[in-house]
């Protein structure tokens, strides 16, 4: 099984509340571990990944924040959220960890909205 | 920064037709893959073609790859109304290893039934 499980799978918050959105995995240990936005009608802008446990590559400067305090879980933080953060949050896994990417299985994702 | 650029942006047409997209990029890579991703959604892998591959078929999926032009194109042969979709081509980067896939912006299909 390859099943990825996202929570909570829509949420509104005020702009300036924290955030975290949680991503659990199954299946082969060591995934390489992505977390991607998409904001309405564009394409995945790749946020962070996650080649083991404790490691974070962050892949653009901004409000958001990822932890790996497991094998098979991959936190996505905020402290203070702004307007910009609303969007459509996707987590990824690989089949398996390593250098090789493969395919991709994704989660249903999780939607933000900041008011 | 988007490392794939999807074209047309939007594409309608007729049940049964065939519906092609094309997909360029930028930097030299291993591999190039397609996803589908309906309304709301998570993507789900299609196909994947390898740097030193041409052409690769899956059941009503055509993908071809052109290394020299740094561009790849997704034919859906007879289409269906359960086609409709965004579809997404996604490449690794070689310059920086295999770790992560970058996305392009998509083309959204729709079948008229």
């Amino acid at each position: 099984s390859q099943t990825i499980h996202q929570w909570p799978a829509t949420l509104v918050q005020p702009v300036g509340s924290p955030l975290s959105l949680e991503c659990t995995v199954e299946g082969t240990s060591n995934p390489n571990l992505y977390w991607y936005r998409q904001a309405a009608g564009r394409g995945l802008q790749l946020l962070f990944y996650s080649v083991g446990i404790g490691q974070i590559s962050s892949e653009v400067p901004q409000n958001l924040s990822a932890s790996r305090p497991q094998d098979r879980q991959f936190i996505l933080s905020s402290k203070k959220l702004l307007l910009s953060d609303s969007g459509f949050y996707l987590c990824a896994r690989t089949r398996t960890g390593g250098t090789s990417t493969g395919e991709l299985f994704f989660g249903e994702g999780s939607r933000l909205t900041v008011l | 920064s988007q490392q794939g650029e999807e074209d047309p942006q939007a594409l309608s047409i007729q049940e049964g037709e065939n519906a092609t997209m094309n997909c360029s990029y930028k930097t030299s890579i291993n591999n190039l893959q397609w996803y589908r991703q309906n309304s709301g959604r998570g993507l789900v892998h299609l196909i994947l073609i390898r740097s030193n591959e041409r052409e690769k078929h899956s059941g009503r999926l055509r993908v071809t790859l052109d290394t020299s032009k740094k561009s790849s194109s997704l034919l859906i042969t007879a289409s269906r109304a359960a086609d409709t979709a965004s579809y997404f081509c996604a490449t690794d980067g070689l310059i920086f290893g295999n770790e992560k896939l970058t996305f392009g912006t998509g083309t959204r299909l729709t079948i008229i039934p």
